[in-house]
């Protein structure tokens, strides 16, 4: 069973759109994050969700929002995509501070 | 602020020896230190940690990290690597209170050479 789970794997979509990426985690962890891979392979952390509450919300466009409708899903909505935006996206999630990260697949997002 | 530094981002070994990929990290606060390592088109799969108590710490895959606060260092170790450790490996620091955010190093690219 996967324990972090991303769709889609792969998103391809031109300048402007707006699209979402789900994640969802069965491990009955509190906390959820995205982080941005960029392509010289940088990790960055943008959100992080605790018992649906934003607790992290880094210096990211607020092109970008996380949305949490339960304690196992944070999806990422992304409005008006620009050609930055194109990186790889990771799902992450995590009991507490003391339990390490479970990482998703990733979904590659490219902008044409 | 927290910063993660991995002074080498590509690392090209020989099979069957053995590898260090080096970790240095500043933070005004204590941390916990851990590597993950990244897989060809997958995510990040955690290979160790250290918490707190012996300095010496073990990981899968024989896997082995020492960490040393007075130089800020979590070195990565392998006595004898494979061809499928051939992958890319990142260190990363979370603060020991707040929001469990991690803070990753730019990663090292491991190439085991047959």
């Amino acid at each position: 069973d996967t324990a972090v789970s991303q769709t889609p794997k792969y998103l391809v979509t031109q300048m402007g759109n707006d699209k979402s990426i789900k994640c969802e985690q069965n491990l009955g962890h509190d906390t959820m994050y995205w982080y941005k891979q960029d392509s010289k392979k940088f990790l960055k952390i943008m959100f992080s969700y605790n018992n649906k509450e934003l607790i992290i919300n880094e210096t990211v466009p607020n092109r970008f929002s996380p949305k949490s409708p339960d304690k196992a899903h944070l999806n990422l909505h992304i409005n008006s995509l620009e050609l930055g935006d194109s990186a790889v996206y990771f799902c992450a999630s995590s009991q507490d501070i003391l339990q390490p990260q479970h990482f998703g697949d990733g979904t590659r997002l490219s902008i044409l | 602020a927290q910063s993660v530094t991995q002074l080498d981002s590509q690392v090209p070994v020989f099979e069957e020896a053995p590898v260090e990929l080096r970790c240095n990290y500043s933070s005004s606060v204590s941390v916990y230190l851990f590597w993950y390592v990244q897989y060809p088109n997958q995510g990040l799969q955690l290979l160790l940690k250290y918490l707190s108590g012996s300095t010496l710490v073990k990981g899968i895959n024989g896997f082995e990290a020492e960490f040393n606060k007075s130089q800020t260092s979590f070195h990565l170790r392998k006595p004898s690597v494979h061809i499928s450790d051939t992958a890319e490996y990142f260190c990363a620091v979370s603060v020991r209170s707040g929001a469990n955010n991690l803070f990753f190093g730019t990663g090292t690219r491991l190439t085991v050479i047959p």
